[in-house]
């Protein structure tokens, strides 16, 4: 079992719709990173969170530590939203530092 | 656009041929880091460079040499690549490796080996 799960692994969406992906792991960890990966192969860094939640556009990460979950919303979702978003998270084990641990990602594709 | 630059963007190399990926980044981080991604996999970290020493190295095979001539640059020399070598490579920096910061991703390299 991977120490950092998403789901769903694949989602599609209609233009408009309201997204949740979501991220469980099993370990301890001091802050979470959601990453976006468009076809091309660039990632783009959306959020790095360690507790509550975040806001940036249509995009809004929270994050629960009692319950090890994460979820990422996309709200009013585009085609451009199109993209494989990750989940990866520093464990809070000493000596790992800025190491991270990635899901296995969530392929998105949003039609019109 | 990203702020972390790599070049190539696409290579294609024989076996037996020596080939460098660069990586340039403009932000004063002091932490860069080289990922391999196979096709709908996670990125896996190779190395990890931190004040342009060599902090980590993931077990991997001596064909890869990395190199960080600065703190804005970093290398990985190719030399005597597998087909399985086939991959994307991600280069990444954060403003420091011993506290978590946020990494910060170039496009990649798409690498394949004939």
């Amino acid at each position: 079992k991977n120490e950092v799960e998403q789901s769903p692994q694949n989602l599609t969406a209609q233009e408009g719709e309201f997204i949740t992906i979501n991220c469980s792991y099993s370990v301890g960890i001091s802050a979470l990173h959601w990453l976006q990966q468009h076809p091309g192969g660039g990632i783009v860094s959306l959020f790095m969170l360690s507790s509550g939640k975040k806001k940036h556009g249509r995009l809004i990460a929270t994050i629960n530590i009692q319950e090890k979950h994460s979820s990422l919303h996309i709200t009013a979702s585009h085609p451009r939203d199109s993209a494989v978003y990750i989940c990866a998270v520093f464990l809070s084990c000493t000596g790992t530092a800025s190491k991270l641990t990635f899901g296995t990602g969530t392929r998105l594709q949003v039609t019109l | 656009d990203t702020e972390v630059t790599q070049t190539p963007k696409h290579l294609v190399m024989g076996m037996t041929n020596k080939k460098s990926l660069k990586c340039e980044q403009h932000m004063g981080h002091r932490a860069m880091y080289w990922y391999k991604q196979k096709a709908k996999k996670p990125p896996e970290l190779m190395f990890v460079y931190s004040y342009e020493k060599l902090s980590i190295n993931e077990s991997v095979p001596s064909r890869f040499s990395p190199e960080c001539p600065n703190s804005s640059l970093l290398n990985l020399h190719l030399h005597a690549l597998q087909p399985e070598d086939s991959a994307l490579y991600l280069c990444a920096s954060s403003q420091d490796y011993r506290t978590r910061q946020p990494q910060h991703f170039g496009d990649g390299t798409r690498l394949s080996i004939l």
